[in-house]
C-alpha cells in the first residue's frame, strides 16, 4: 500500500513559539493531502485541504493565519501551528491517497502529539 | 455536505461476545464506506471497507453490512478478544475525491 510519513511524531514547545509538522508521501505524488485535529478519544476533525501549487482551503472555524499549510512539492506539504499556546495541544494527523485512486482507502501519516506547555 | 453519525460513542463486551456499531450517512453520493481502528496515538488503520454496489462484506471475524436505501452501515465484530479494544471509526467518501467524512469514534473495551 501506499506509505504516508509524518514527522515529528512527538513535540513539546513553549506557549508563544511556532511549530512545523511535516507530512510526506514516500512512493507517490500528492496533489491533496489533507490535515486532521483529533482531541482524546474524539474523531478526525477535517482541518483543511492542502492543495499542491495553490492555497489550502480550511474548514469553517479554523484560523488560516494559526494554521499555516504549505504544499510546495507533491510529496510534502507542512503544517505550521504558529505562536501555539496551551489550547493547541492536540494529535494532528495528516492523509493522502495516490492519484487516480480516489474513493478507496484513506493512507494516514504517524500522526504528531503536540504538547505546549 | 456529507454528515456521518455513529453510535455508539463507548461500548463495553465481554470477551468472546458481539460488538456492533452503526453509522448513518446523509448524502446519497457517498458510495465508498471505510472502517478504521485506532489504537492509542497511532495513526487509523482500514480493517474493512464496502462499496455501495455491495450489501455486505465479511472478513474473518469482522464484517460490514450497508442499507443504501436507509443510508446506514455497520460494523460486526464476532469472538471479541481484548486486542480488538481501541477505537473504531467509519467514514464515508464518493468519487468526486479524496475527502473522507468521518464519525465521531467509538471506543470498544473488550473485558477479558
Amino acid at each position: 500500500g501506499a506509505v504516508v510519513s509524518q514527522h515529528p511524531s512527538r513535540v513539546i514547545c513553549k506557549s508563544g513559539t511556532s511549530v512545523k509538522i511535516e507530512c510526506r508521501s514516500l512512493d507517490f505524488q500528492a496533489t491533496t493531502m489533507f490535515w486532521y485535529r483529533q482531541f482524546p478519544k474524539q474523531s478526525l476533525m477535517l482541518m483543511a485541504t492542502s492543495n499542491e501549487g495553490s492555497k489550502a482551503t480550511y474548514e469553517q472555524g479554523v484560523e488560516k493565519d494559526k494554521f499555516l499549510i504549505n504544499h510546495a512539492s507533491l510529496t510534502l506539504s507542512t503544517l505550521t501551528v504558529t505562536s501555539a499556546h496551551p489550547e493547541d495541544s492536540s494529535f494532528y494527523i495528516c492523509s493522502a491517497n495516490p492519484p487516480g485512486r480516489a474513493n478507496t482507502e484513506a493512507f494516514f501519516g504517524q500522526g504528531t502529539r503536540l504538547t505546549v506547555v | 455536505g456529507e454528515n456521518v453519525e455513529q453510535h455508539p460513542s463507548t461500548l463495553s463486551v465481554q470477551e468472546g461476545d458481539s460488538a456492533v456499531i452503526k453509522c448513518t450517512y446523509s448524502d446519497s453520493a457517498s458510495n465508498y464506506f471505510p472502517w478504521y481502528k485506532q489504537e492509542l496515538g497511532k495513526r487509523p488503520q482500514l480493517i474493512i471497507d464496502i462499496r455501495s454496489n455491495v450489501g455486505e462484506k465479511k472478513d474473518q471475524r469482522i464484517a460490514v453490512t450497508l442499507n443504501k436505501t436507509a443510508k446506514h452501515f455497520s460494523l460486526h465484530i464476532t469472538e471479541t478478544q481484548p486486542e480488538d479494544s481501541a477505537v473504531y471509526f467509519c467514514a464515508a467518501s464518493d468519487d468526486t475525491g479524496n475527502q473522507f467524512y468521518f464519525g465521531t469514534g467509538t471506543s470498544l473495551t473488550v473485558i477479558p
